[in-house]
């Protein structure tokens, strides 16, 4: 079970970049990379997916380095918004898949500052 | 419009009344999971099931148990409630498929047993 280590927080203003890099050192061969973005009292939302390289979708970017161990999203000129908890999840959901024990970790709590 | 639902939003109930907590799905999805979250500790799973009478222990199943009579619903069930299972609980469902699938969440149940 591919576990996953993010900071616990990190703190930006309107209009910056913001990328948050998560660590997956025993990542599995069929295992995908997804973000998820939480709002307090609300589920989880999906943001992003990749399985290697460079993921791009109207939100957010998604970097994935050639050994895989790590992952980093990417959210272009954030907004106040924008403050909510990341989760990055590692693990293997597909067709054919028995594998349906997944690990969301703590997540990483962003705050946009105006 | 394509959604989990979880009922009840709130529960307050007293230690040792057994109760249920529903969930349902209108997609069609083959894979649902229950996950608690408590402060500082993230979304931990507690269940899964791949499928119609496929169900499988998560990270935290003592004390929880769950079925999977029929595709659409994954009910969570606490025989004897405790005091430490006091907190905020989601289902997710998912279709398996070819890559990996994201999950779609439920806005979640709030319970406190005292």
């Amino acid at each position: 079970l591919a576990k996953t280590t993010q900071p616990i927080s990190m703190d930006s203003y309107e209009g910056q970049e913001v990328n948050i890099t998560c660590s997956h050192n025993n990542i599995a061969t069929n295992d995908y990379i997804t973000w998820y973005q939480q709002f307090p009292s609300q589920g989880p939302r999906f943001i992003i997916q990749g399985y290697k390289t460079k993921v791009t979708n109207e939100v957010a970017s998604l970097f994935i380095p050639a050994d895989r161990k790590s992952s980093t999203l990417s959210l272009p000129r954030v907004s106040l918004s924008d403050t909510a908890v990341y989760y990055c999840l590692v693990g293997e959901l597909g067709r054919g898949s028995t594998l349906g024990r997944l690990y969301f970790g703590r997540g990483t709590q962003l705050t946009v500052w105006p | 419009e394509a959604q989990v639902t979880q009922n009840p939003r709130y529960l307050i109930t007293v230690t040792g009344k057994k109760l249920t907590v529903t969930c349902s799905q209108n997609m069609n999805h083959e894979y649902m999971s229950w996950y608690r979250q408590d402060p500082g500790l993230g979304l931990r799973q507690i269940y899964y099931s791949m499928n119609v009478e496929v169900t499988d222990k998560g990270d935290v199943p003592e004390g929880y148990k769950v079925s999977r009579k029929e595709k659409r619903n994954f009910p969570l069930i606490l025989e004897s409630p405790s005091p430490n299972q006091t907190s905020l609980y989601f289902c997710a469902s998912s279709l398996l498929r070819g890559e990996g699938s994201p999950l779609h969440f439920g806005n979640g149940t709030r319970l406190t047993v005292t």
